[in-house]
């Protein structure tokens, strides 16, 4: 089974862009969360969607925002990029909300670079 | 607010044993994770412990959860150089829902 993936792997922005990522869970898991690491520290939680609706939102600014699609595939959208936001951006899924969504899996995430 | 600490930098030979600590602060912590990190890669999930339990083992990994002083370690039997990374202990608290807090990563250097 393929893991969790992400899409790109890497891009450059210009400061005040805006920029999507996008994040497919394992098969069957439901559950997406995203992360911001910053080089040199720990992630980050940004957010978390479970079937589609937002269940946990981070420490960030309202020009992060993110959506879960049917098929449980996830964007996390920034706005007014600013050099700060320069990190890896990473995707996980769970199996669902509840007792049974211990174990979490990252995907390899997506550098961004704001210049 | 949650804190998970860890120290920094950890250097041991191959053949050696490791020993990863971490302290967190939220008693209300259920699950605790041990995550590997290499170069330019995403996080690997190594194993978790649920709080109830003080020890768990899975081949060359050994996790000790003292739940009184809010410390947790990971020891890495035989230590190979492809245990060369940044290893990340994280923490779930009960009304947290997937979120997950991670400690700044210790990294791990195994010498030859």
């Amino acid at each position: 089974d393929a893991g969790v993936t992400q899409s790109p792997t890497h891009l450059i922005k210009t400061r005040g862009q805006h920029v999507t990522l996008r994040c497919s869970p394992i098969s069957g898991h439901k559950s997406v969360s995203w992360y911001q690491q910053v080089l040199g520290q720990g992630p980050q939680f940004i957010f978390q969607y479970y079937e589609k609706e937002e269940r946990g939102r981070g420490n960030f600014p309202d020009r992060f925002s993110a959506r879960q699609f049917p098929n449980y595939s996830s964007e996390l959208n920034v706005n007014a990029l600013l050099l700060g936001d320069s990190a890896l951006y990473l995707c996980a899924s769970s199996f669902e909300q509840g007792a049974a969504y211990y174990e979490q899996y990252f995907g390899p995430g997506t550098r961004l670079t704001v210049t | 607010g949650e804190d998970v600490e860890q120290s920094l930098f950890l250097s041991v030979r191959e053949g050696d044993s490791s020993v990863i600590n971490c302290t967190y602060t939220d008693s209300s912590s259920t699950y605790l994770y041990w995550y590997k990190q290499e170069p330019g890669a995403g996080l690997q999930l190594l194993t978790y412990i649920f709080s109830n339990m003080d020890m768990k083992q899975d081949q060359r990994l050994t996790v000790l959860l003292n739940k009184k002083d809010k410390h947790l370690s990971l020891r890495i039997a035989d230590t190979q150089t492809g245990d060369s990374a940044i290893y990340f202990c994280a923490e779930r608290a009960n009304n947290a829902g997937n979120m997950l807090t991670f400690g700044g990563g210790t990294r791990l250097m195994v010498k030859p």
